[in-house]
């Protein structure tokens, strides 16, 4: 199994300062074939269920603001929020989808506004 | 609009059984695979289950390999997880998720349920 895991565990942001998120995999999940990085970013706030932010490690979804972007290659990944609104508070996971969905998600980063 | 909404959980006893149900719409299903992922209180994201589009390929984590069965119905627009045998270690919100971004056997969900809530205690 590919293992993930997210550092830091928590993070207090200020308003409008930038937050990063690591997320690290195992083994390199970048497909050679198509060249993707098999690699989901999710957001998670109290009582709601996961929302996709950012899919292939570096494509957002639709609706998602800007001020998120995900980076990285291989086995090392990021999740940035570029500047931290109230409304960015919530628990983040890293997945990989490049083989077995056993382990598949981080741990989780919770983020705190400082 | 794509909607999954989950149902069936509850209180059960150790040992004890329950079938959730996970009724999607607002997309053609069976061109989708379905996961269930499970949320311990307070704890992170853990994979349970995964059924390609057709039915035809399943997986099961370790967990509850044996124990857990996943199936769908096409014609339903519905995907269910059969739960035996069931542990106080299984309590948790059951999630299922539309696999849009997928490998050969996994899927990243761009549409979660609400959840269900299964808890099993005595």
């Amino acid at each position: 199994d590919i293992v993930m895991t997210q550092f830091p565990d928590s993070l207090a942001v200020s308003l409008g300062e930038r937050a990063t998120i690591n997320c690290k995999s195992s083994r390199s999940i970048l497909y050679s074939s198509n060249n993707k990085n098999y690699l989901a970013w999710y957001q998670q706030k109290p009582g709601q269920p996961p929302k996709l932010l950012i899919s292939w490690a570096s494509t957002r979804e639709a609706g998602v603001p800007d001020r998120f972007s995900g980076s990285g290659s291989g086995t090392d990944f990021t999740l940035t929020i570029s500047s931290l609104q109230a409304e960015d508070v919530a628990v983040y996971y890293c997945q990989q989808y490049y083989n077995t969905p056993e382990n598949s998600f981080g741990q989780g980063t919770k983020l705190e506004i400082k | 609009q794509v909607q999954l909404v989950e149902s069936g959980g509850g209180l059960v006893k150790p040992g004890g059984s329950l079938r959730l149900s996970c009724a999607a719409s607002g997309f053609t299903f069976s061109d989708y695979h379905i996961s269930w992922i499970r949320q311990a209180p307070g704890k992170g994201l853990e994979w349970v289950s995964y059924i390609s589009g057709s039915g035809a390929t399943f997986l099961y984590a370790d967990s509850v390999m044996g124990r857990f069965t996943i199936s769908r119905d096409n014609s339903k627009n519905s995907v269910y997880l059969q739960m035996k045998s069931l542990r106080v270690e299984d309590t948790a919100v059951y999630y299922c998720a539309r696999g849009e971004y997928c490998s050969s056997n996994s899927c990243a969900g761009d549409y979660w349920g609400q959840g269900t809530l299964v808890t099993v205690s005595s």
